[in-house]
């Protein structure tokens, strides 16, 4: 069974500091991993990884993939008051009779302090 | 484009009645996603259609069905429903080509 596990379960920071997200995996068959952000609503999309080592960048977020270690990281660089929120990663199996699905971590809760 | 649409926004039921959860989707995706997240557990699969003709169980399927009535429309049906069932549901598309997978504004069950 495909498998996603994130950590920190929640983390309180202050504006300005950087936090570092991960989560590790266990999928069958490795097709991708995307990161969302969650705020009260459904889930936005942040990030897709597929390749190892290399990093994907938005602004203060970023993130990598290490397929051989089987986890990935999201960093956030000078935190703000709006990236308050819930932090999912999710893996999607490519292969046989699990193709197509598409499994969610437990999420972290990043609490970002005045 | 209305993107993934969800229908109702809101539901409270009695242990014991049944009702069916609709979701459709303006994309052409070729994929749909049933999820159900409760506090602390982030979201967990309950089904998934990888195309139009099939539906496979998730994580949490027990005391759910789903139908796949087309390309754009994947529903959830509650035969019995129980407390445990009180949730937030959200559905979801992805085009397999683009992997990104896009959400409906979720459904807020109660059962009482």
């Amino acid at each position: 069974e495909d498998k996603v596990v994130q950590s920190p379960l929640s983390l309180v920071v202050h504006e300005g500091d950087t936090v570092t997200l991960n989560c590790s995996y266990e999928v069958t068959n490795f097709r991708s991993l995307l990161w969302y952000k969650q705020e009260k609503k459904a889930p936005t999309f942040l990030f897709m990884l597929t390749s190892s080592g290399i990093e994907k960048k938005s602004g203060r977020l970023s993130s990598i993939l290490d397929k051989k270690e089987l986890f990935s990281i999201l960093n956030i660089t000078a935190t703000q008051t709006g990236d308050s929120a819930v932090y999912l990663c999710a893996v999607l199996n490519a292969g046989g009779t699990s193709y197509g699905k598409l499994t969610f971590g437990q999420g972290t809760i990043l609490t970002v302090h005045p | 484009n209305a993107g993934v649409t969800q229908t109702p926004k809101f539901q409270v039921l009695k242990t014991g009645q049944s009702m069916t959860l609709q979701c459709a989707q303006d994309m052409n995706h070729n994929s749909m996603y049933w999820y159900r997240q409760d506090p602390g557990m982030g979201l967990r699969l309950i089904y998934y259609s990888a195309s139009e003709g099939t539906t496979d169980k998730g994580e949490v399927p027990n005391g759910y069905n789903v139908s796949r009535l087309n390309k754009r429309e994947f529903s959830l049906r509650l035969e019995s429903a129980a407390p445990s069932q009180t949730s937030v549901y959200f559905c979801a598309s992805r085009n397999a080509d683009y992997n990104e997978q896009f959400f409906g504004p979720g459904t807020r069950l109660t059962v009482l």
